[in-house]
């Protein structure tokens, strides 16, 4: 069946340093894949998207990497700030049925 | 503009009680969606819908309903409260199609309700 699970459910870096959560996914039909922030007691909040023929998405200080050939989805922090503590969900999304499903999510918690 | 508003924020319910879930988007988005979160996971589709009159089960539809009467709102009911029931609901939209405010078809969330049933 469809799945989107995380690597590591938890993720603890120094402030500065780069932050990597890794994501797979396992339905090939998936065309659109999005990044989410979570802090306690919101709702998730939108960082980027990649759909499947692109390869790589930066934003500010993110950016989306897409292996399809593993089905892996990766998110990357550059210099790593406490704001950025929060759970980080990716979910994957096959647009014409406008359905999406989310992984369980990594807890990123950065030392200062 | 105020996004996706969800009432109320936090509720508690007896078993066996009803209650409806209020969410209303203003931005003319023709999808809307309704999750829930247990603690510590991620979120699971309860229903969702391409637009108005048309609504569709996700992947944990048991025990809710839905109606979308309009564009802006999408009301989640619960008929028969259950402990199994606890836990937090998003509503969500997006606009899949055209040009509307956001980006493509990012889909945005409300703040969430916290529902406890008892």
């Amino acid at each position: 069946g469809e799945s989107v699970g995380l690597h590591l459910p938890t993720l603890s870096v120094q402030e500065g340093d780069n932050s990597i959560i890794n994501c797979a996914y396992s339905n090939s039909a998936s065309d659109y894949f999005i990044w989410y922030k979570q802090e306690s007691g919101k709702g998730p909040q939108f960082i980027i998207d990649i759909r499947s023929n692109m390869d790589k998405r930066q934003g500010q200080r993110v950016t989306v990497l897409l292996n399809k050939t593993v089905k892996h989805l990766s998110l990357q922090i550059a210099a790593t700030q406490p704001g950025d503590s929060a759970v980080y969900f990716c979910a994957e999304n096959i647009l014409w049925a406008g359905k999406l499903i989310f992984g369980q999510g990594t807890e990123l918690s950065v030392k200062p | 503009n105020a996004g996706v508003t969800q009432t109320p924020k936090f509720r508690i319910l007896k078993i066996g009680q009803s209650m409806t879930l209020q969410c209303a988007q203003d931005m003319n988005h023709n999808y809307m969606y309704w999750y829930r979160q247990d603690p510590g996971m991620g979120l699971k589709l309860i229903y969702y819908s391409v637009g108005a009159g048309i609504t569709d089960k996700g992947e944990v539809p048991n025990g809710y309903n839905v109606s979308r009467s309009t564009t802006e709102d999408f009301p989640l009911r619960l008929e028969l409260a259950a402990p199994s029931q606890t836990s937090v609901y998003f509503c969500a939209s997006s606009y899949q199609g055209g040009n509307a405010r956001g980006s493509g078809n990012t889909i945005y969330f409300g703040e969430g309700s916290w529902l406890t049933v008892v």
